[in-house]
C-alpha cells in the first residue's frame, strides 16, 4: 500500500517568505508527527496530532511555526517569515494507535528539504 | 522525563567486523524501544523493535535486547557489510504517545 508522502520534496525560498509543507499519512493512521532534521543532527520533535487535535505542541521552535490537520488525514506545517536557521529536512511520520497508545513503529515519509536563502 | 542517549559517531569499521552501538534510555513506565536506520539519501525506516523487558528484536542480522535492569537497548551485528553504512537512531515510545529519538550514529563500513 501507499506509504507516507510529503510535498514538495525540495523547497528553496527567500528569507522572510512563508512556506507550507504537506504530509499525507498512511490511510487509517490516527497519529501524525512532524520532526525537523538539521544537517548532521538527530530528529527534533515539532508537533504531534491525534486525529485532528494536537495534544503536544511543545516542540514548535517559535510562533512562526504552526501546523494543522484536517479530516484526520492530511497535515500542513506552515513556517512564516522564514529564517536561514529554518533550513533543514522536515520529516513527517504516522502510526496506528492501539488502545490509546502507540505500540507500533512510526512510518516516515521521505521528507521535505527546505533551504532558506 | 523520557530521553534516549546513544553512542556518538562516526563509527568506521572494516567489512565483517563486529558492531555495537550503545543506547540507554530514561523513561517512566514501560516504553517500547526501536532502532531506525537511515540509508544515504533515504528516509528513516524501522530496523527492529522490542516492546517489553527481555524481548530481543532482530532483523537483517542486527539484534538488540531490551534490558530493563540497565535501561539499555544496544544494537549489535556480528559481521557488518558495506551495505550497512547508514545512520542508526535509537528511539523509545512512551505512555504519552510521544517518540523520543537519539541523535543518531553514523556508521561507515569499508571493504
Amino acid at each position: 500500500g501507499a506509504g507516507v508522502s510529503q510535498s514538495p520534496s525540495n523547497k528553496v525560498t527567500e528569507k522572510g517568505k512563508d512556506v507550507e509543507l504537506r504530509c499525507d499519512p498512511i490511510s487509517g493512521h490516527t497519529a501524525l508527527y512532524w520532526y525537523r532534521q538539521s544537517l548532521g543532527q538527530g530528529l527534533e520533535f515539532l508537533i504531534y496530532f491525534q486525529g485532528n487535535s494536537a495534544p503536544d505542541k511543545s516542540g514548535l521552535p517559535s510562533d512562526r511555526f504552526s501546523a494543522e490537520r484536517t479530516g484526520g488525514s492530511v497535515s500542513t506545517l506552515t513556517i512564516q517569515r522564514t529564517q536561514q536557521e529554518d533550513s533543514a529536512v522536515y520529516l513527517c511520520a504516522s502510526t496506528p494507535m492501539v488502545s490509546g497508545r502507540s505500540y507500533n513503529e512510526q512510518f516516515f515519509g521521505p521528507g521535505t528539504r527546505l533551504t532558506v536563502l | 522525563g523520557n530521553s534516549v542517549t546513544q553512542m556518538e559517531g562516526p563509527v568506521t569499521l572494516s567489512e565483517e567486523a563486529f558492531l555495537t552501538i550503545n543506547c540507554t534510555y530514561t523513561a517512566t513506565g514501560y516504553p517500547s524501544l526501536f532502532w531506525y536506520v537511515q540509508y544515504p539519501g533515504e528516509g528513516l525506516q524501522l530496523l527492529l523493535k522490542a516492546t517489553k523487558a527481555d524481548d530481543k528484536g532482530s532483523n537483517k542480522g542486527f539484534e538488540a535486547t531490551y534490558r530493563k535492569e540497565t535501561t539499555s537497548f544496544h544494537l549489535e551485528k556480528g559481521s557488518v557489510q558495506v551495505s550497512d553504512s547508514a545512520v542508526y537512531f535509537c528511539a523509545l515510545s512512551g505512555t504519552g504517545n510521544q517518540f523520543y529519538f537519539g541523535t543518531g550514529t553514523s556508521l561507515t563500513v569499508i571493504p
